[in-house]
């Protein structure tokens, strides 16, 4: 059973590049989540989506961030312009429209911005 | 609102020896609690949750949850620790109205000497 999948692994690019994060979810999954996790922040949740619909944008930290999810199996998160304090990392979460499961999360996307 | 306390940094515990890493939350309603661990380099695991019934739940690895209503607290706890335990460990609240959002703490860091 394939978990959610992120990709790139790594991605390193320089200040005032675009950046596009992708994340593939479990199928049936109702819900996607984006999340940044750094050191001194710890995780904070970016934005969600439910059905493809975003419902919560509220952690989305500028208008230089914007988040899609053009279908049930794909969801891309997109910087632009990037800058060096977008590093972090970013995880994507799946789970389904019962509130006792679980998230899944993907094993993340590491950006550093130069 | 919701909110998540994960009162210490890191917990260190020789191999062998009980651990606890403790969580206290605030919601309104009765709440959905996790525990989640993370590895390095890996995205956050399930490992347990207590939705209603006995207040202390199992989960995987051996771990386990007490849940204190009147403390709104939801420690996490393991007979037994292992040095592969080592990881970083996150508690986490969901309400049962409102929005999906999952609040996440801070997470405690584990630390299991051999």
């Amino acid at each position: 059973d394939a978990g959610v999948i992120q990709s790139p692994r790594h991605e390193v690019t320089e200040m005032g590049q675009e950046v596009t994060l992708r994340c593939k979810p479990i199928s049936g999954h109702d819900y996607l989540f984006w999340y940044r996790q750094t050191m001194m922040r710890g995780l904070e949740l970016l934005i969600y989506f439910n059905n493809n619909v975003p419902i919560d944008d509220s952690g989305m930290p500028e208008d230089r961030f914007s988040a899609k999810m053009p279908n049930a199996s794909f969801s891309t998160l997109k910087i632009q312009p990037s800058e060096p304090r977008d590093s972090a990392v970013y995880f994507c979460a799946s789970s389904f429209s019962d509130r006792g499961r679980p998230q899944h999360f993907g094993d993340g996307t590491r950006l550093s911005i130069l | 609102a919701q909110s998540v306390a994960q009162p210490e940094d890191q917990v260190n515990v020789a191999e062998g020896n009980p651990l606890t890493v403790k969580c206290t939350y605030s919601v309104s309603g009765n709440p959905y609690l996790f525990w989640y661990v993370q590895y390095p380099n890996r995205g956050l695991q399930f490992l347990l949750k207590y939705i209603t019934g006995d207040n202390l739940v199992k989960g995987s690895y051996g771990f386990e949850a007490e849940f204190n209503k009147s403390q709104t607290s939801f420690h996490l706890k393991k007979p037994s620790a292992l040095v592969s335990d080592s990881a970083l460990y996150f508690c986490a609240v969901r309400g049962n109205t409102g929005g999906f959002k999952t609040i996440f703490g801070a997470g405690t860091r584990l630390f299991v000497k051999a």
